[in-house]
């Protein structure tokens, strides 16, 4: 059975730093692109970021971008978030997603998480 | 404001189709076959209904379908349900930096 699990998630001033993590199982890890996508409060879902499975391929919204660092350790079946100067518009539920595929082009994400709270306030 | 756009509600009786439009452009829903479809319960994480435009993943009834003309996708509901009350949301691949795009989603009530 596929499992993702986000942790890290938590309250954080502006300008503040968290780390996100999502333990994955079930699947061979590194065969698989992975996401993080975003849903804040009561709003749509917004997109974040992309890795491919080799971890050599990222992507990012240009609202993190310059910001916001993933990464993988495939060695751990481990997904991360680095998320720094943080911003009161980057709160959210954050989801890890697991795609259809290596390289990550399809938007289909067949598995999630369910998500970990991040709440950026002074 | 969402790259692609969605209907911000739509509704229908048990039993009936219903369709959901996503428009985008040639950079994105019009340029590439990877469309897909995700449907959200409330408190829910979201749920994949269909990718590469109109491919159901194993255990999504045939109910769903999906199609593309142009830069517009559409998800069809047939037979509608209670349980199909939902937010549903488009996504692409997109040519631009982002790589990705969600639509803003529409809720769909079942009357």
């Amino acid at each position: 059975e596929v499992q993702l699990v986000e942790s890290g998630g938590g309250v954080v001033q502006p300008g503040g730093s968290l780390r996100l993590s999502c333990a994955a199982s079930g699947f061979t890890f590194d065969d698989y692109a992975m996401h993080w996508v975003r849903q804040a409060p009561g709003k749509g879902l917004e997109w974040v970021s992309l890795i491919s499975g080799d971890g050599g391929s990222t992507y990012y919204a240009d609202s993190v971008k310059g910001r916001f660092t993933i990464s993988r350790d495939n060695s751990k079946n481990s997904l991360y978030l680095q998320m720094n100067s943080l911003r009161t518009e980057d709160t959210a539920l954050y989801y890890c997603a697991k795609d259809i595929d290596f390289v990550g082009a399809t938007t289909g994400f067949d598995y999630w998480g369910q998500g970990t709270l991040v709440t950026v306030s002074s | 404001q969402s790259a692609l756009t969605q209907p911000a509600s739509v509704s229908g009786s048990p039993g009936q189709s219903i369709t959901i439009s996503c428009t985008g452009t040639s950079s994105d829903v019009g340029g590439y076959n990877y469309v897909s479809w995700y449907q959200q319960h409330p408190g829910k994480a979201p749920k994949l209904m269909i990718y590469e435009v109109s491919n159901r993943p194993s255990g999504v009834p045939d109910r769903f379908s999906g199609s593309k003309s142009g830069n517009t996708a559409s998800l069809t509901i047939s037979g509608l349900q209670a349980e199909d009350e939902a937010d549903y949301y488009c996504s692409s691949y997109t040519s631009s930096s982002t790589h990705v795009v969600f639509g803003g989603g529409t809720k769909l009530t079942v009357l």
